[in-house]
């Protein structure tokens, strides 16, 4: 059975760029979480949705980020306009209904900012 | 004070050896406790649960104390395999807030 998957796996930008990460979640999963990873602050939660209605984005740093779940298949986390701050591993994640704490995650995006 | 904080080692321990993580949280409402595991540049991925009563996995002993409000790890026999970063999580109403991880190293 195919896992999370996300696209792009590496990202390399300048900083005032667009990015645009994708996340493909496991079929059947209602929900969906999306995490950025740094040394310094660890595996932050970004936001989560549940059956595609965002349920809490307060983990979203600032106006630049938005995310979007247009289908059940099929998740966005843009940065618009980027920032060398930005640069870190992004993972989206998915779980099944019922059981959000059982999160499977994807291989993560690593975004670098120059 | 941070909601979930973390020892991040490194713990370095010989094969066969125990070892133990604790992982302290700050909201004594928090409901959930769960242990990854996340090896080097890979992504986490659920270890085990963390029941009032404690839980056992082979040689994966978690615990929660909630008067005290921490959970641990125990790994006993330890493998080489076993090297890797161990995330503790808390979770509440729609929250999911991962520690930094402890980074345990098996050495042989």
């Amino acid at each position: 059975d195919a896992g999370v998957i996300q696209s792009p796996r590496h990202e390399v930008t300048e900083m005032g760029q667009e990015v645009t990460l994708r996340c493909k979640p496991i079929s059947g999963h209602n929900s969906l979480f999306w995490y950025r990873q740094t040394m310094m602050r660890g595996l932050e939660l970004l936001i989560y949705f549940n059956n595609n209605v965002p349920i809490d984005d307060s983990g979203m740093p600032e106006d630049r980020f938005s995310a979007k779940m247009p289908n059940a298949s099929f998740s966005t986390l843009k940065i618009q306009p980027s920032e060398p701050r930005d640069s870190a591993v992004y993972f989206c994640a998915s779980s099944p209904s019922g059981r959000a704490y059982e999160q499977y995650f994807g291989p993560g995006t690593r975004l670098t900012v120059t | 004070r941070k909601e979930v904080e973390q020892d991040p080692g490194p713990f370095n321990v010989p094969e066969g050896a125990t070892v133990a993580f604790n992982c302290t949280y700050s909201n004594s409402a928090s409901q959930s406790f769960f242990w990854y595991r996340q090896d080097c540049r890979k992504e986490p991925k659920l270890l085990m649960s963390v029941y009032s009563s404690g839980n056992e996995d082979g040689r994966f002993t978690a615990q929660l104390n909630r008067a005290s409000q921490y959970i641990s790890l125990l790994i006993r026999d330890s493998k080489l395999s076993d090297s890797a970063t161990y995330l503790c999580v808390v979770t509440g109403t729609y929250k999911y807030i991962f520690g930094t991880g402890t980074r345990l190293k098996v050495l042989a």
